[in-house]
């Protein structure tokens, strides 16, 4: 069981940056890709970036690349998600999700999202 | 890019089966994952690797995949059920979802 929580969300104006973490707690040796995950308000789910366990591939989806950088700690069990020049259609709700080893292509686990509001 | 595409919307009686589908090129190549997302809710992994069910979900879930088309099952539905369904799979080392399915028990 793996259990993640992430924080670091809020208001910004159009152009600023924000710094998301995801602490994650449990048997956190089962992980194996981590991702983060957004919905804006009442839309689907668009996965946003992807780091392997090791941290050695890391992956965007192309509305993001040179604007966003994953990066994680894994002696902290942490997974952060820069934010930078940030733009109104950023806004949405954002998850941290793992894969595991016995799910290696499924997202396991979500936390509960945190809230990132772009005002222009 | 690639792309997932669902019906946005299915609706289903109670007991009834309810079949969500999810098209994409050569998708049977691919593994696919389905997620249950209920109103204020994080998603949550209903099927993986096209068949699996992880621990916890009822086997009234079921899923398949062949072709072009995945396909998430669920039999006897209930009420608890009504929520929205997402499909994924994974384009190399990027993940796809396509873009949702509101299902319905009336």
């Amino acid at each position: 069981e793996v259990k993640l929580v992430e924080s670091g969300g809020g208001l910004v104006q159009r152009g600023g940056s924000l710094r998301l973490s995801c602490a994650a707690s449990g048997i956190t040796s089962d992980i194996y890709w981590m991702s983060w995950v957004r919905q804006a308000p009442g839309k689907g789910l668009e996965w946003v970036a992807n780091i392997k366990q090791d941290g050695s591939e890391k992956h965007y989806v192309d509305s993001v690349e040179g604007r966003f950088t994953i990066s994680r700690d894994n002696a902290k069990n942490l997974l952060f998600l820069q934010l930078d020049s940030l733009r109104a259609e950023d806004t949405a709700v954002y998850y941290c999700a793992a894969t595991t080893v016995v799910s290696p292509l499924g997202f396991e686990y979500w936390g509960q999202g945190t809230l990132v509001t772009v005002s222009s | 890019s690639y792309d997932l595409i669902q019906s946005p919307s299915v609706s289903v009686s109670p007991g009834q089966t309810a079949s969500i589908t999810c098209s994409g090129d050569r998708l049977g190549t691919k593994y696919v994952s389905w997620y249950r997302q209920r109103p204020g809710q994080s998603p949550l992994l209903v099927i993986f690797q096209d068949t699996k069910r992880p621990s916890g979900i009822p086997e009234r879930f079921s899923g398949s995949n062949s072709g072009n088309t995945a396909t998430l099952t669920i039999s006897g539905t209930q009420s608890i059920d009504e929520a929205d369904y997402y499909c994924q799979a994974w384009d190399g080392t990027t993940v796809i979802f396509g873009g949702g399915t509101r299902l319905t028990v009336l």
